[in-house]
């Protein structure tokens, strides 16, 4: 079974603040790293699918890098706001198109 | 509007029995996803299948069979052996290469 982690397991900020998860999976046999977003009730959408070490992505006040070597990817929300309450899981996915979740970090925002 | 969906939304079943969980994708995607959540964990993988009449274990297969008989369909039985069926069980599709998940809604399975 493969080791994919994150952490935190959950985070409480204050809306406004900016935060930050980790995902760290191994280095062998990558072939991408995938982030989702999954809101109560509603089915994980994806945020990034990344391949290249080095790889930064960014939608609007997310954003995420990738370090294949050293087997981690770190996922950045800026100024946090309510509406960005939820699960995001980040998931492995190797060369032969397996893709491992990691557990998952809940972020819950205050106003 | 392309898709994945999965039915039925909730199922309840006796112990002893077996059950099929529906999902159908239109998306046109080779391939396909079965996951598990239970409370408090992330999606654990049961099995996928790259290609129709082709698929692989997961890291949870004991206890869970699948059929790929046709492209939009990769239908889950959960056996009377599957030690603890009751869960939220997902399914996906997936593009070529680095192409992202794409989500049903999920069936909740309750086993009493």
């Amino acid at each position: 079974i493969l080791n994919v982690e994150q952490s935190p397991q959950s985070l409480h900020v204050q809306e406004g603040d900016s935060t930050n998860f980790t995902c760290s999976f191994p280095s062998s046999n990558f072939y991408a790293l995938h982030w989702y977003r999954w809101e109560t009730a509603k089915s994980p959408e994806a945020l990034f699918v990344m391949t290249l070490n080095g790889d930064e992505k960014k939608k609007g006040r997310i954003s995420a890098t990738l370090n294949t070597k050293e087997g981690y990817s770190y996922l950045y929300i800026k100024g946090s706001q309510p509406e960005d309450s939820a699960t995001y899981l980040c998931a492995f996915q190797s060369a032969g198109n397996m893709l491992t979740f990691g557990g998952g970090t809940r972020l819950m925002v205050k106003p | 509007d392309g898709g994945i969906t999965q039915s039925p939304k909730y199922l309840f079943r006796k112990e002893g029995q077996n059950v099929t969980l529906s999902c159908e994708q239109n998306l046109n995607h080779d391939a396909m996803y079965w996951y598990r959540q239970d409370p408090g964990q992330g999606l654990r993988l049961i099995y996928y299948s790259q290609i129709v009449n082709d698929f692989q274990k997961g890291d949870i297969a004991e206890g869970y069979s699948v059929s790929r008989e046709k492209k939009e369909s990769f239908p889950l039985t959960v056996t009377s052996a599957q030690k603890n069926p009751t869960a939220f069980y997902l399914c996906a599709s997936k593009g070529i290469n680095n192409s992202p998940l794409h989500f049903g809604n999920g069936t909740r399975l309750t086993v009493t």
